[in-house]
């Protein structure tokens, strides 16, 4: 199993420009979600989805859109780049929200908006 | 709207000392995962804590839950310098939908 992938692994836009991260678990995973984590500030949840073509709003959903069409992926859509979404994003997964799980996390997308 | 927090945030320790990691949080949980991160990398499930009293260990690291003191432990014994990381605890939302991180405590172990 090649567990959360994440792809790119680096990216860097413009003010202005809109992008889509990929995110995808080979691990029949329910849940999958996406945080965010900057300095000093740990991870912060944007979105989150319990199963395909169910998603919710995390902590810090501006600016983000997401959708789940399939069990294995979650993209996350960032609609118009701004400075302030410069981060490096984690997807995550587990077999399902409310049970006994952890969740297991892809390596990251490391972003800058200038 | 459950909060995490952590205490310390920093942390440098001598080898072969132990220390203990807090973690609090704001809202009724029955639940609690700690999370270790290496620098650049991403992040390991290290324990999940699923009821009061719940004591988990690995190695130098045991954690605890006490819930009705909305408290967890991460405690270190005998700190080796592999053990240098941020730790995270996290907690779920009621709904047990949302999974709430604390800031991270980083650890550094010096020889």
């Amino acid at each position: 199993n090649a567990g959360v992938t994440q792809t790119p692994k680096f990216q860097v836009l413009k003010t202005g420009q809109s992008m889509t991260l990929q995110c995808a678990q080979d691990m029949n995973h329910e849940y999958m979600s996406w945080y965010r984590q900057d300095p000093g500030m740990g991870l912060r949840l944007i979105h989150y989805s319990v199963g395909a073509g169910i998603t919710d709003q995390g902590e810090v959903p501006n600016g983000y859109n997401v959708s789940r069409s399939t069990t294995e992926d979650f993209p996350l859509r960032l609609l118009s780049a701004a400075p302030s979404q410069t981060s490096v994003y984690f997807c995550a997964s587990s077999l399902r929200q409310g049970a006994h799980n952890e969740q297991f996390f892809g390596p990251g997308t490391r972003l800058t908006v200038l | 709207e459950l909060k995490v927090e952590q205490n310390p945030l920093f942390l440098s320790m001598q080898e072969g000392k132990n220390y203990t990691i807090y973690c609090n949080y704001s809202t009724t949980s029955d639940r609690l995962y700690w999370y270790r991160q290496d620098p650049g990398k991403s992040l390991e499930s290290l324990f999940v804590l699923l009821s009061n009293g719940a004591v988990k260990q690995e190695g130098r690291l045991m954690a605890s839950l006490d819930t009705k003191a909305r408290l967890s432990t991460l405690h270190i014994t005998a700190a080796v310098h592999d053990l240098s990381a941020t730790y995270f605890c996290a907690g779920p939302q009621t709904s047990y939908d949302k999974v709430i991180f604390g800031p991270g405590t980083s650890l550094s172990v010096i020889p």
